[in-house]
């Protein structure tokens, strides 16, 4: 079964601030999910990917496939991004069954 | 275009009580998952289904827990004799194909008394 760690787990930034929140899975998988949980208890998913990177407005996701690792980046950070990003791996590395998900970064963005 | 519909958004049961919870995946998504979140706890993966099967149950508990996604009509994650324990939100999400992006519904908060 595929355990996904995150880190850090709290991270309270300024108004502009670059972030970096990592991902690490022990299995091998066909893709990873990040998704964004906000204060209100509503899921987003942010990106799906299975290589290299990919951007959506301010938001950039990496993974590197061989060393299981995975992050994901903000710029130009508001404290709209205030919320609860979460990685997630599937249970055994194959896409037809559940995830597996990370604990979650709290990310606080301080005005 | 509605997004993934999840009823009631609130649920409010005695303990012994039965609980059903509702999820319409999005038009065309036939792969439906359900996830719950315990207070201060992280998502745990519950039971992936297909139209009239169940692919993945692995996360489910083996007595009190069922699931069942027809062929027609919403998916119903189905809790009976309900437990304090069962105090969560239930997370239903859709997906157009197996590995696809998902789309979360907006959740079930189910408090037991």
């Amino acid at each position: 079964k595929n355990e996904v760690e995150q880190s850090p787990q709290n991270l309270t930034a300024q108004e502009g601030e670059f972030i970096t929140i990592n991902c690490s899975y022990s299995v091998g998988i066909s893709a990873l999910h990040w998704l964004q949980q906000h204060p209100g208890g509503g899921i987003v998913s942010l990106f799906m990917l299975s290589s290299g990177k990919k951007k959506h407005g301010r938001l950039i996701a990496t993974i590197n496939i061989q060393e299981k690792h995975s992050s994901l980046h903000i710029t130009a950070s508001h404290p709209r991004d205030s919320a609860v990003y979460i990685c997630a791996a599937p249970h055994s590395g194959g896409g037809a069954d559940g995830l597996t998900f990370g604990k979650g970064t709290h990310l606080i963005i301080q005005p | 275009n509605a997004g993934v519909m999840q009823n009631p958004r609130h649920l409010v049961r005695r303990r012994g009580q039965e609980a059903r919870l509702r999820c319409s995946p999005m038009k065309g998504h036939s792969h439906v998952y359900w996830y719950r979140q315990l207070p201060e706890e992280g998502l745990k993966f519950m039971v992936y289904l297909q139209k009239e099967n169940i692919i993945d149950e692995s996360g489910m508990p083996k007595e009190r827990f069922s699931a069942e996604f027809p062929k027609e009509g919403p998916s119903i994650l189905r809790i009976q004799q309900v437990v304090r324990g069962d105090s969560a939100a239930y997370f239903c999400a859709s997906s157009p194909r197996t590995s696809g992006k998902l789309f979360f519904g907006s959740g079930t908060q189910l408090s037991v008394l």
